[in-house]
């Protein structure tokens, strides 16, 4: 059985930096990119950023580029999101997901998603 | 960016068909996936590649995509089916999501 298991969110000050984790197990880790997608309270889906199932490959959304990094670490079967420069719309539920594929195209889709990490960004 | 548009709000009559659209670019040239997200729920795949059904999601989930339109049918509509429904394509590099439209069962 597939589980996704986040952790590592929480209240944090503007401007400050969290790292979310998302543990994975049920499936082999490497062989399957992973994303996160995050939801602000009461509104859509926003996708966040994708790494391939080896981490060479990373694709991330303009509006976090540069403040937001995906990485993975496969020996652990962990997923994770290392957010600096933390601003009060970051505020949202952040799921990490599993990917279809091992590499990031336009063929797959996220077929197990976890529970979601709240982050809280607020003085 | 590439923008997915869906309409807000899809009400429909338990028994009926629901349809819900997606309209992007050429969507009909890229694949769509639908996914399902009732309340404090984490959202779970429907339709992938166009017009997939993932084992396990009921046979009256369907999807098709041609021109600038990815459309979500639910035949036979039930009270359970209820809930936000989000279209995702790719652009490229990046991941899309639609706004989500709120399905009420009424």
């Amino acid at each position: 059985e597939v589980q996704l298991l986040e952790s590592g969110g929480g209240l944090v000050q503007p401007g400050g930096s969290l790292r979310l984790s998302c543990a994975a197990s049920g499936f082999t880790f490497n062989n399957y990119a992973m994303t996160w997608v995050r939801q602000a309270p009461g509104k859509g889906l926003e996708w966040v950023s994708i790494t391939s199932g080896s981490g060479d490959t990373t694709y991330n959304a303009d509006s976090m580029k540069g403040r937001f990094t995906i990485s993975r670490d496969n020996s652990k079967n962990t997923l994770y999101l290392h957010m600096n420069s933390l601003r009060a719309e970051d505020t949202a539920v952040y799921y990490c997901a599993k990917y279809s594929m091992r590499t990031c195209g336009n063929s797959g889709y996220f077929d197990y998603w976890g529970q979601g990490t709240l982050v809280t960004v607020s003085s | 960016s590439y923008d997915l548009i869906q309409p807000p709000s899809v009400s429909v009559s338990p028994g009926q068909t629901a349809s819900i659209p997606c309209s992007g670019d050429k969507l009909g040239d890229r694949y769509a996936c639908w996914y399902q997200q009732k309340p404090g729920q984490s959202p779970i795949l429907v339709i992938y590649q166009d017009n997939k059904r993932p084992s396990g999601i009921p046979e009256r989930f369907s999807g098709s995509n041609s021109g600038n339109t990815a459309t979500l049918t639910i035949s036979g509509t039930q009270a359970q089916d209820e809930g936000d429904y989000y279209c995702q394509a790719w652009d490229s590099r990046t991941v899309e999501f639609g706004g989500g439209t709120k399905l009420t069962v009424l």
